[in-house]
């Protein structure tokens, strides 16, 4: 099946540093990524839509300064953090569509998530 | 109200048990269901999807849509211990869109 991998596991940073979160499809090619954050014992909360050689997408009430979010490859978009905060700890997490649908994103595949937390 | 609702829970069956999850949405342009299940502190595994009305089969896994009352089900024969997870529904119109989560409701199968 398809595999979506991220980078890091989870991750400790300092108040005000940036931190960068790689997400990779490992054995397909994807056109679309998806970036979520998730609270505990809460839902899944689409925060920017990743096209791959074009700008993000992100939702209402995402800061595209906060969160920069690069796709420079078919199989690479990463998650940058700047400025992070205490509130910005999160579980993190990227998916990208499947490989037998091309532009839908009903069928996602969702990499492992990235724990930050902020002191 | 939220596109797609569903029960938090936790809801705790003994092994064996057949487990019936549920939720309701309220977009009518959602065509694509999914069912998704998240381990604790991993990312979530499509489990199964379906398009439009109907059942869908697969192993213990059985999901159900209904539009006409806008429902989602799924069932779990059964129930296994490494069932025990948050089951998260989900609703897609199709398209370029963006997919819509319930909260997920937490399951916990008892040996």
């Amino acid at each position: 099946g398809a595999v979506v991998s991220q980078h890091p596991s989870r991750v400790i940073c300092k108040s005000g540093t940036s931190v960068k979160i790689e997400c990779r499809s490992l054995d397909f090619q994807a056109t679309t990524m998806f970036w979520y954050r998730q609270f505990p014992k809460q839902s899944l909360m689409l925060m920017a839509t990743s096209n791959e050689g074009s700008k993000a997408t992100y939702e209402q009430g995402v800061e595209k300064d906060k969160f920069l979010i690069n796709h420079a490859s078919l199989t690479l978009s990463t998650l940058t953090v700047t400025s992070a905060h205490p509130e910005d700890s999160s579980f993190y997490i990227c998916s990208a569509n499947g490989p037998d649908i091309q532009g839908a994103a009903y069928e996602q595949y969702f990499g492992p998530g990235t724990r930050l937390t902020v002191t | 109200q939220k596109e797609v609702e569903q029960d938090p829970g936790p809801l705790s069956v003994p092994e064996g048990a057949i487990v019936s999850l549920n939720c309701t949405y309220s977009n009518s342009a959602f065509q694509y269901f999914m069912w998704y299940r998240q381990y604790s502190r991993k990312g979530p595994e499509l489990l199964m999807y379906t398009y439009s009305s109907g059942n869908k089969e697969d192993g213990r896994f059985t999901a159900q849509v209904d539009k006409s009352s806008k429902y989602i089900s799924l069932f779990i024969r059964d129930s296994q211990p490494s069932d025990s997870a948050t089951y998260l529904c989900a609703g897609h119109s199709g398209g370029y869109q963006k997919v819509t989560f319930g909260t997920g409701t937490k399951l916990q199968v008892i040996p």
